[in-house]
């Protein structure tokens, strides 16, 4: 059972906007940043989003990021097909240990 | 390139330990942490804990606290993660990552534990 509470699966049809959230508590996502990432099949997971709302260089604008509280979304807009994948949100607690949410399984229709 | 190399797919016996490798290359090994996170199949990420390489501190999940240990060999600008008394549970792909933000990702370790 993750720390992070994300939905198991998302769907979308191309061009379509999505959003997956993540969940956590005062003492992760209420006190540190979140980062989110995409896990194409049989890959490493990529630095998505950064510091709750910040692309890497590379990363579509598409892709952004928010955090209020002790909650935080990914959104994805003009949805593609190659967004097919995993994607997980992350952060700290305030032991310094790594916390990850379950994933959420996008699947473009 | 900025990159984490690991080392190749193991398989152990319930009971053994194993060690995975991942190399640093193309940045100041000892400017970043090291995270270790797994991936069992079909599974989620689950982080294990992680090594400041400039200072040798060590943090890890109370999950593991007892049977993992991270070390590091700053000539030769690698870390590693060993993890004892393996179970069929801890066949997984073990990835290290780099830094608080994670951004850059070894390519994985398969580890089969199975009699």
């Amino acid at each position: 059972q993750s720390v992070l509470t994300q939905p198991p699966s998302a769907s979308g049809t191309p061009g379509q906007r999505v959003t997956i959230s993540c969940s956590g508590s005062s003492s992760n996502i209420g006190s540190n940043t979140v980062n989110w990432y995409q896990q194409l099949p049989g890959t490493a997971p990529k630095l998505l989003i950064y510091r709750n709302n910040q692309r890497p260089s590379g990363v579509p604008d598409r892709f952004s990021g928010s955090k209020s509280g002790t909650s935080a979304s990914l959104a994805i807009s003009g949805l593609q097909s190659e967004d097919e994948a995993d994607y997980y949100c992350a952060s700290w607690d305030d032991s310094l240990n790594g916390v990850f949410g379950g994933g959420t399984k996008l699947t473009v229709l | 390139q900025v990159q984490l190399v690991q080392s190749g797919a193991e398989v152990k016996k319930p009971g053994a330990s194993v060690k995975v490798s991942c190399k640093a290359s193309g940045y100041t090994f000892t400017s970043y942490d090291i995270n270790w996170v797994r991936q069992a199949t079909g599974q989620g990420l689950e982080w294990m804990g992680w090594m400041n390489p400039n200072s040798g501190n060590t943090g890890y999940a109370q999950k593991f606290q007892d049977r993992v240990t991270i070390t590091r060999n700053t000539s030769i600008n690698t870390n590693y993660m060993e993890l004892s008394s393996l179970r069929s549970e801890d066949t997984a792909v073990y990835y290290c990552a780099r830094g608080r933000l994670f951004d850059i990702w070894g390519q994985g370790t398969m580890v089969t534990v199975s009699s």
